[in-house]
């Protein structure tokens, strides 16, 4: 069964970039069939999609993010990841990496597993 | 502000049925059959309860039902049960320049 865990530094300075990293197990990172991606949630707000990547290396982003992220795939260690550059406080969220079953871009609204989430703060 | 409109929150008594509405607009819910929906409880990850509008995901409990009528979206619960007190968000593609757009979520109350 697909599992996704995140990992990475729970906390970092305003200005410098995020990363993390999407461990995948289950299934293999460079299939057709998923999409893999990204979601955010500020402590006690909504959901905010960040971006996601297909294994094709064709990479899809929020708008409201394009400018500072990035998703680099590591096929060797089956993991993805995140990195969004010049972190303010609004930036502070629960950051869940999860998969979406499909060949098409269409289907990363359905991402049916999620990894457990790891909170990253932003402050000096 | 979220793209997708959602109430802040619902209630309804165990065994009741409750309907969550999900407005959007022409460019993202009202033009495809990608709306999806989101189960979340406290301190976890959410769980995909709808698909493509009305599917369901293996393991998914048939009370769990989704439509669609122009802009908006729907998500039912029947029989309700104190398990289906989380949030809800609802989910949409929007095309090939936005992707994804979510919704604000709904605090289900189960009295």
């Amino acid at each position: 069964q697909l599992q996704l865990q995140e990992s990475g530094p729970g906390l970092v300075k305003p200005s410098e970039t995020l990363s993390l990293t999407c461990t995948v197990s289950g299934g293999s990172i460079s299939s057709s069939n998923y999409y893999w991606g990204w979601i955010r949630q500020p402590p006690g707000k909504g959901l905010e999609w960040i971006g996601s990547i297909y294994y094709s290396g064709s990479t899809y982003y929020n708008p409201s993010l394009k400018s500072r992220v990035t998703m680099p795939v590591d096929t060797s260690k089956n993991q993805f990841s995140l990195k969004l550059r010049s972190v303010t406080a609004a930036d502070t969220a629960i950051y869940y990496c999860a998969a979406a079953a499909g060949g098409d871009v269409v289907v990363v609204v359905a991402a049916f597993r999620w990894g457990q989430g790891t909170l990253v703060t932003v402050s000096s | 502000q979220s793209a997708l409109t959602q109430p802040a929150s619902v209630s309804g008594s165990p065994g009741q049925s409750i309907t969550i509405s999900c407005t959007g607009t022409s460019s993202d819910v009202g033009s495809y059959n990608f709306v999806s929906w989101y189960q979340q409880h406290p301190g976890k990850a959410p769980k995909l309860m709808i698909y493509e509008v009305n599917k369901r995901p293996s393991g998914v409990s048939d009370r769990f039902s989704g439509s669609k009528s122009g802009n908006t979206a729907s998500l039912t619960i029947s029989g309700l049960q104190a398990e289906d007190e989380a949030d809800y968000y609802c989910c949409s593609y929007a095309g090939s320049r936005i992707f994804v757009v979510f919704g604000g979520g709904t605090k289900l109350t189960v009295l």
